[in-house]
């Protein structure tokens, strides 16, 4: 089964400090990962999208890690801000077809000052 | 260049009722999707679409459920005789192309069914 597990499900830090998000997955074929942010009561909005031959990739401060082996994904944010309290959608697709795609239920990061 | 747009945001209906969420892509996109959050969990996919024609809708209901993306204006999603169960957030994404292309996600349409 398709599936896309993320951990933790929520997560406190300080303002200031990193943190790292984790995505596991067992979607096959493969085809691409992206890493989502979905402030509260709006749409989500791309942050990464990774595709099998990648295995980094970076936004400002956000930088995703991909392990096509391992079937593994991390977001890691450095120097939070308070901006970052958000919920991190893992997303994986599936290749051939309509490519579509596999939600995790995303991890809710808040960032306290 | 405006981002999808849905309206309306909030939709209040009974048990029942129809409901109709619209949704404009972004301009130049030709493809759209649709998905569902249910409160505390993740966005589902519903059902793809180009223009005039149904890629992918194999995560649509199949009673009461419909969509449509026609040749001239918006995608509309169509819930006939709502029930308390339809109650969730519905977001439209769109995209230029399909595969690795970004889909960019309208701000949804929270549909209350009393």
């Amino acid at each position: 089964k398709n599936q896309v597990e993320q951990s933790p499900q929520s997560l406190i830090i300080l303002e200031g400090k990193n943190c790292t998000l984790q995505c596991n997955y067992t979607v096959s074929p493969f085809s691409n990962l992206r890493w989502y942010k979905q402030d509260t009561g709006r749409g989500p909005v791309s942050l990464t999208i990774m595709t099998f031959s990648e295995n980094t990739k970076s936004n400002g401060r956000y930088t995703a890690t991909l392990d096509a082996d391992t079937k593994q994904s991390s977001l890691h944010i450095t120097a939070s801000q308070l901006s970052d309290s958000a919920s991190y959608i893992c997303v994986v697709s599936r290749s051939g077809g309509s490519y579509i795609p596999t939600f995790g239920r995303g991890t809710s990061l808040i960032v306290h000052p | 260049n405006a981002g999808v747009m849905q309206n309306p945001r909030h939709l209040v209906r009974r048990r029942g009722q129809e409901a109709r969420l619209r949704c404009s892509p972004m301009k130049g996109h030709s493809h759209v999707y649709w998905y569902r959050q249910l409160p505390e969990e993740g966005l589902k996919f519903m059902v793809y679409l180009q223009k005039e024609n149904i890629i992918d809708e194999s995560g649509m209901p199949k009673e009461r459920f419909s969509a449509e993306f026609p040749k001239e204006g918006p995608s509309i999603l169509r819930i006939q005789q709502v029930v308390r169960g339809d109650s969730a957030a519905y977001f439209c994404a769109s995209s230029p192309g399909y595969g690795t292309d970004t889909q960019y996600f309208g701000p949804g349409t929270r549909l209350t069914v009393l």
